[in-house]
């Protein structure tokens, strides 16, 4: 079946501008979640959804950071007035739960250049 | 911060077992133990999870001692495909179980 699908695979823009990462996760996953790698970083963890409750956002690293999903499904994370360090790759995953016997699975990310 | 302990790198020789390990001394009772993949450019490949019980399947066989503090992930006949960064993390259930913490991982290198 179809994975988790992420658009653009690549964005390039101005300090600045905002921009819209989508994401598509895997039909019928209740959960959602964006992380983002830094070149040399690790992956850190930024927010996620589960079903109707509150969204977890402890990851976000500012208020210019933030995201929302639509009807339970299609995910986008804003970032409005990028700063050259919000140069990454933003990656999101699904899961049909936040359970622990149940994993995520990631997209293959936007890769993000602010000039 | 990251709860397991994992090689910066290992090498392996194409066509034989890769075992990597991870160490995860804190563990608690209610947590799984998860393997990922990274190679270049992609996204994290899972891989494989477990609590207590050794497991296996189609990609790789996972090995946890009695006392849960360390695991082995085991590749049996590495291909120069699965050079990668393997991540090894713990994960709790539940509000708490929403977030996967990544570590450096142990960067795998097949070589012919």
């Amino acid at each position: 079946g179809a994975g988790v699908s992420q658009s653009p695979s690549n964005k390039v823009t101005e300090k600045g501008k905002d921009v819209e990462l989508r994401c598509d996760p895997i039909s019928g996953h209740t959960a959602l979640y964006w992380y983002r790698q830094s070149l040399g970083q690790g992956l850190e963890f930024l927010i996620y959804f589960q079903g109707n409750s509150a969204p977890d956002k402890s990851g976000l690293p500012s208020d210019r950071f933030s995201a929302e999903r639509t009807g339970g499904s299609v995910s986008t994370l804003t970032i409005q007035r990028t700063q050259q360090e919000d140069s990454a790759v933003y990656l999101c995953a699904s899961s049909s739960g936040t359970g622990g016997n149940q994993p995520q699975h990631f997209g293959d990310g936007t890769r993000l250049s602010i000039l | 911060d990251a709860k397991t302990t994992q090689p910066t790198s290992m090498d392996c020789a194409e066509g034989r077992a890769a075992n990597l390990p991870c160490n995860h001394s804190t563990i608690s009772g209610n947590e799984y133990v998860y393997w990922y993949r990274q190679i270049h450019s992609q996204g994290p490949q899972y891989i494989i999870h477990g609590l207590k019980n050794n497991e296996t399947n189609e990609m790789a066989s996972l090995i946890i001692t009695e006392d849960r503090k360390s695991s082995t992930l085991i590749l049996p006949h590495a291909t120069l495909r699965d050079t990668a960064v393997y991540y090894c993390i713990v994960r709790a259930g539940g509000r708490q179980g929403g977030k996967l913490i990544f570590g450096q991982g142990t960067e795998l290198s097949v070589k012919p």
